[in-house]
């Protein structure tokens, strides 16, 4: 069946525009999850959704973070204001039921801010 | 808090065995997770241990030992296309089913 799915793949933007970032998870998982990883570094934890529900959205940096998800499935992250720090390979990840420890990535949105 | 750690770097060379260790401090553990993730790539699952001892799946094999707080990846018979990163992954405490991912060992096999 179909994988994660993240779009753009690519996107370049200047200081100070706003952006959106899709994922589409895995059709049937509850569970979706947006990381933030920087060149070289590890997973940094965003935001989580369960259902169309946030039950945990410690990991935005800043009020310039938000995201939603939609049907218990497509979900948007979008970032406000973008600065040159916010440049990143933003991943989503999905898991099904209580298999929590058992994520499936997409592909990714490189973000580069100019 | 919670805390994973692993070494920044392995090198190994290809045929032989190697060990990336992953040592947490978390409270209500739930099992060690295992990730791979190739540069450029996204992370892909290897393994899961929610229990003491071996779990092997072909030339893989990850190891946990919840008494002494530690697991560890093992692969064998290594290839080249091994070379990548690998995370190890605990349960967040805050009682979410979300994980808290380690900092990753990038592994480097050499010919």
């Amino acid at each position: 069946g179909a994988g994660v799915s993240q779009s753009p793949s690519n996107k370049v933007t200047e200081k100070g525009k706003d952006v959106e970032l899709r994922c589409d998870p895995i059709s049937g998982h509850t569970a979706l999850y947006w990381y933030r990883q920087s060149l070289g570094q590890g997973l940094e934890f965003l935001i989580y959704f369960q259902g169309n529900s946030a039950p945990d959205k410690s990991g935005l940096p800043s009020d310039r973070f938000s995201a939603e998800r939609t049907g218990g499935s497509v979900s948007t992250l979008t970032i406000q204001r973008t600065q040159q720090e916010d440049s990143a390979v933003y991943l989503c990840a999905s898991s099904s039921g209580q298999k929590f420890y058992e994520q499936y990535f997409g592909p990714g949105t490189r973000l580069t801010v100019t | 808090g919670q805390s994973l750690e692993q070494p920044s770097e392995v090198t190994a060379v290809e045929g032989a065995i190697v060990q990336i260790n992953c040592t947490y401090q978390t409270s209500g553990f739930y099992g060690l997770s295992w990730y791979q993730q190739h540069d450029g790539g996204a992370p892909t699952f290897l393994s899961y241990n929610a229990l003491d001892g071996l779990e092997e799946t072909g030339r893989f094999s990850s190891f946990l030992s919840r008494s002494d707080s530690y697991g560890y990846l093992l692969l064998q018979e290594l290839q080249m296309k091994d070379s990548a990163s690998y995370f190890c992954a605990v349960r967040d405490t805050k009682g979410f089913q979300k994980l808290v991912f380690g900092t990753g060992t990038r592994l480097l096999v050499s010919p």
